[in-house]
């Protein structure tokens, strides 16, 4: 069991610029989310996956972001045309079947918009 | 509309002694809540929780305690280490719903 891992740690882009994020979920675990936490804050949730089906989007997620879970497996999250807001941490966890809801995060990927 | 609130941003603590972390919130749906505990350069870890047909669970150092009639629950580490020195976050979610609201995080510095 390695955990949630996240790809890259940092991104550092230009105003303008599509960014992807990749996320590993643990291999048992058939749901993954996505979070944003900005400076300050707490995380906010994004969108959910259950095995490769997107089942909730939060109204944070404009036109300008898309995340896919091909397979069931690992997950990417696009961000087209970055702004300066877009600026966070993006943070992925995974958890299993039923349960709690302790679920485990990755380590996030901190992106910077200049 | 903030609907998990931590509003102290940070507090200190002397080793060996109590820490209480506190946590309101404003949807009454709520019905499991969770604290996390984040270090620099890592993701949250979750740390223990508690559902809202008890009002009290305990893990080790750890006690969770919930008051639904005043919507507040607080989180007591006891006796305090260097090594609980990190960022907490109260989450709430309820029945059926998959995602988790946190608060805003509180930074507890534990002092030697």
């Amino acid at each position: 069991d390695t955990g949630v891992s996240q790809d890259p740690r940092h991104k550092i882009t230009k105003r303008g610029q599509n960014v992807t994020f990749r996320c590993d979920p643990i291999s048992e675990h058939n749901r993954l989310y996505w979070y944003r936490q900005t400076l300050g804050q707490g995380p906010e949730f994004l969108t959910y996956f259950q095995n490769e089906a997107q089942l909730e989007k939060s109204r944070l997620l404009s036109d300008r972001f898309s995340a896919e879970r091909p397979k069931g497996s690992f997950s990417t999250l696009e961000i087209q045309r970055t702004e300066q807001g877009d600026s966070a941490m993006y943070l992925c966890a995974s958890r299993g079947e039923g349960g709690e809801y302790g679920y485990t995060f990755g380590s996030g990927t901190r992106l910077t918009v200049v | 509309d903030q609907q998990v609130k931590q509003n102290s941003p940070s507090l200190s603590v002397q080793e060996g002694r109590i820490s209480i972390l506190n946590c309101d919130y404003t949807n009454s749906m709520f019905d499991y809540f969770l604290w996390y505990k984040k270090y620099p350069a890592e993701g949250p870890t979750f740390l223990i929780s508690i559902s809202s047909i008890k009002d009290k669970n305990e893990d080790g150092r750890f006690t969770v305690f919930l008051n639904k009639s005043a919507k507040h629950l607080s989180l007591h580490i006891v006796p305090s280490q260097p090594g609980d020195s990190a960022v907490y976050f109260c989450a709430a979610s309820f029945q059926g719903a998959q995602k988790l609201v946190f608060g805003q995080g509180t930074r507890l510095t534990i002092n030697p």
